[in-house]
């Protein structure tokens, strides 16, 4: 498949567990970023990877990781986490790290996550 | 501080009628614009670009400097225009910030 695409699709988890979120792109981009998308917060950014660095955290909490092992996969590592972090999360990818003039974000169609 | 606002986060028109979905932006300089769209069950795409002065699906978006507005337009709304939009500055150097989104309605 071309573009961004996100695995799994739904996940259900308890507050005890361990889950891993993947994203993984086929353009040549080089930045790479997770969002949250709910209700209250529409479009929440999470962290911005460039080039496999991470360029950007935007004070999440430590019970998310993230993992970018190369420029074409990007990781959302979960760990006891809360209710309220029941959210879509979307993965989106860019020619260059904030998107460009022209080019802007393409998205991953996220994972929708419920934590019981 | 970078700020984009839409302030409307619902809004309901009949099919037909015209569109317009506001989005107005503080920023210290010439960011380029960018109007994203997220129909259901769909993933978030790029509807349109300022740099690009195109026009897609019918709706366009017209740059006020003055105003510091970004607003989208179509004159005649269908009800597969029913989604959530997204208006989205970007500055060389920064993110490209999105903003509370407006949910469209459109009634048969």
């Amino acid at each position: 498949e071309t573009g961004v695409t996100q695995t799994p699709r739904h996940l259900v988890m308890g507050m005890t567990n361990k889950k891993s979120l993947k994203c993984e792109q086929h353009l040549g981009h080089n930045a790479m970023y997770w969002y949250k998308q709910s209700a209250k917060k529409p479009l929440e950014l999470m962290f911005v990877y460039s080039l496999e660095e991470r360029v950007e955290n935007n004070s999440v909490p430590s019970r998310f990781s993230p993992e970018c092992p190369n420029s074409s996969h990007l990781f959302l590592h979960l760990h006891t986490l809360q209710p309220e972090d029941s959210a879509l999360y979307l993965c989106a990818s860019s020619q260059e790290p904030g998107g460009g003039a022209a080019y802007g974000y393409t998205f991953g169609s996220g994972t929708r996550l419920t934590v019981v | 501080a970078q700020r984009v606002t839409q302030p409307e986060k619902l809004l309901s028109v009949f099919k037909g009628a015209p569109v317009e979905l506001k989005c107005n932006y503080s920023y210290s300089g010439s960011p380029e614009l960018f109007w994203y769209v997220q129909y259901s069950r769909q993933r978030l795409q790029l509807l349109l670009r300022h740099i690009s002065r195109e026009s897609i699906k019918g709706f366009t978006a017209d740059l006020n400097k003055g105003e510091t507005s970004f607003h989208l337009k179509k004159p005649f709304a269908q009800e597969e225009d029913s989604a959530m939009y997204y208006c989205a500055p970007w500055e060389a150097g920064n993110m490209l910030t999105f903003g509370g989104g407006t949910r469209l309605m459109v009634k048969p």
